[in-house]
C-alpha cells in the first residue's frame, strides 16, 4: 500500500535526551514536512523539505532538527533543547513543495516527557 | 504570510441536521483550498478540495464553497451523522514559503 509510515506510535523520552521520529514514505513526493499538534490545538510548521538534501526551518523550529538523505525519509530529532516537547507529531508528504499541492498526513506519533 | 481563520472553535448539531465551518484567509494570490478531518489519535485525512476556478464542489454530503472576492471558503456537511464527529481543519497556501497554512481547528460533535 503507498503511504506514509510514521514510526515509532508512542515514544517517552527523559529530560536532557535526544530522540528521533522517523518519517517513511513510499508515494514518490518530492516534498515533506513535520507539524506539531498540541492537545486542543492546531497544526504547527516544524520544519519542511523540497527536495533531498534540502529543507527550510517552518514556525516552531527550534529545538528541532532534521535530514533529508533520501527522497523518501525525512526524520524528525527532538533534542534535548525543546524544553515542552511532549507532543502529538505528524509527518506529511506532497507531490511538490509548491503551493496548491494536496499533502497527506501519516498516523501520528505520540512523544511524552517523563 | 498567509493568515487563515476558521470559525466556530466547536460545534454541536443534532444527528441530521447540517454543519458549517468557515474560514477566511489574508493571501489573495492562493488557489488551493483543502479541508481535513482528524479523528482521535490520527492524522488529518484530506476530505474535500477546491481550486480557485471553481466556487463550489459537491462530494455526497460534503460541500465546499468559495468566495475568492471576499477570500473565505466554507465547509458544509448535510444529513450528520456520529461518525463525522471530528476535529475538522482548513488551510491555504502560502506562496512565499511554499507550505500549507492550517486554521485552529473546528471540533464537530454530532449527537444523536
Amino acid at each position: 500500500d503507498g503511504g506514509i509510515t510514521q514510526s515509532p506510535k508512542y515514544l517517552f523520552r527523559k529530560e536532557g535526551q535526544n530522540v528521533t521520529l522517523s518519517c517513511e514514505q513510499n508515494l514518490n513526493h518530492d516534498a515533506m514536512y513535520w507539524y506539531r499538534q498540541d492537545p486542543g490545538q492546531g497544526l504547527r510548521l516544524i520544519y519542511y523539505s523540497q527536495i533531498v538534501n534540502d529543507f527550510q526551518k517552518g514556525d516552531i523550529a527550534e529545538g528541532y532538527s532534521v535530514s533529508r538523505e533520501k527522497k523518501e525519509s525525512f526524520p524528525l530529532t527532538v533534542t534535548s533543547a525543546q524544553k515542552n516537547p511532549t507532543a502529538f507529531y505528524l509527518c506529511a508528504s506532497s507531490m511538490t513543495g509548491l503551493g496548491g499541492n494536496t499533502i497527506y498526513f501519516g498516523e501520528g506519533s505520540w512523544l511524552t516527557v517523563v | 504570510g498567509e493568515n487563515v481563520e476558521q470559525h466556530p472553535s466547536t460545534l454541536s448539531v443534532q444527528e441530521g441536521d447540517s454543519a458549517v465551518i468557515k474560514c477566511t484567509y489574508s493571501d489573495s494570490a492562493s488557489n488551493y483550498f483543502p479541508w481535513y478531518k482528524q479523528e482521535l489519535g490520527k492524522g488529518p485525512q484530506l476530505i474535500i478540495d477546491i481550486r480557485s476556478n471553481v466556487g463550489e464542489k459537491k462530494d455526497q454530503r460534503i460541500a465546499v464553497t468559495l468566495n475568492k472576492t471576499a477570500k473565505h471558503f466554507s465547509l458544509h456537511i448535510t444529513e450528520t451523522q456520529p461518525e463525522d464527529s471530528a476535529v475538522y481543519f482548513c488551510a491555504a497556501p502560502q506562496f512565499d514559503g511554499n507550505k500549507l497554512v492550517f486554521g485552529a481547528g473546528t471540533i464537530l460533535r454530532v449527537k444523536s
